[in-house]
């Protein structure tokens, strides 16, 4: 069974810029949600997706958005990139909506100059 | 608000060595409590959990018990491999969902 596959692995922008990640989730899992990882911030939970509905979302600014699609793949949205959302961005997937038990994907390193 | 805590690193063991790294949370409620690992390079990996109090999550070796009257889930194990060298997360989850609150992280290294 696949695990949860993030896409691109890899990637730099420049400042000013809009990024879109992408996230396939474990086959059947209809929870996604998206985390960013950072150094000095540690990890942070940005939003989380159910079924085409966003329910929970992290304190991040409107620049970050995301959408969950009918066949439960999500993407997440970063516009006008600053230097300090350089970081790892963590997608991760559950079978339910209890959340106890998380898959995460390997991750997309985003850097920003 | 729900926060985690978790002892700062790095860790350095010799190879069987005795590991234990402590985590302690906040809560409302009851959460429920995992131990995620990260090797150099990837994303996390789910370690073991605990839904309940006095639960014991475990796997690979690896050993951790839901303290409710402590507030605590420290991780351990009895003698650690190079291989086991990672950043280790302590994490809740306490209101459902996937909305996970992670702790820093320590870091462990296995020397042979």
């Amino acid at each position: 069974k696949a695990g949860v596959t993030q896409t691109p692995r890899y990637l730099i922008k420049t400042r000013g810029q809009q990024v879109t990640l992408s996230c396939s989730p474990i086959s059947g899992h209809r929870s996604v949600s998206w985390y960013q990882q950072t150094p000095g911030q540690g990890l942070q939970f940005l939003f989380e997706y159910f079924s085409e509905t966003q329910r929970n979302k992290g304190n991040f600014p409107g620049r970050f958005s995301g959408r969950q699609f009918s066949n439960s793949r999500s993407e997440m949205n970063v516009s006008t990139l600053e230097l300090g959302d350089s970081a790892l961005y963590l997608c991760a997937s559950s079978a339910d909506s209890s959340g106890n038990t998380i898959y995460f994907g390997e991750g997309s390193w985003l850097t920003v100059v | 608000g729900n926060s985690v805590t978790q002892m700062e690193g790095p860790v350095t063991l010799s190879e069987e060595a005795f590991l234990t790294i402590n985590c302690t949370y906040t809560a409302t409620g009851y959460p429920s409590l995992f131990w995620y690992v990260q090797y150099p390079g990837e994303g996390l990996q789910l370690l073991l959990k605990a839904t309940k109090a006095d639960d014991k999550g475990s796997n690979k070796g690896f050993e951790a018990t839901y303290r409710k009257e402590t507030t605590s889930f420290h991780l351990e194990k009895g003698s650690v491999q190079v291989s086991d060298s990672a950043v280790y997360f302590c994490a809740q989850n306490s209101g459902g969902y996937q909305k996970v609150t992670f702790g820093t992280g320590t870091k462990l290294q296995v020397i042979p």
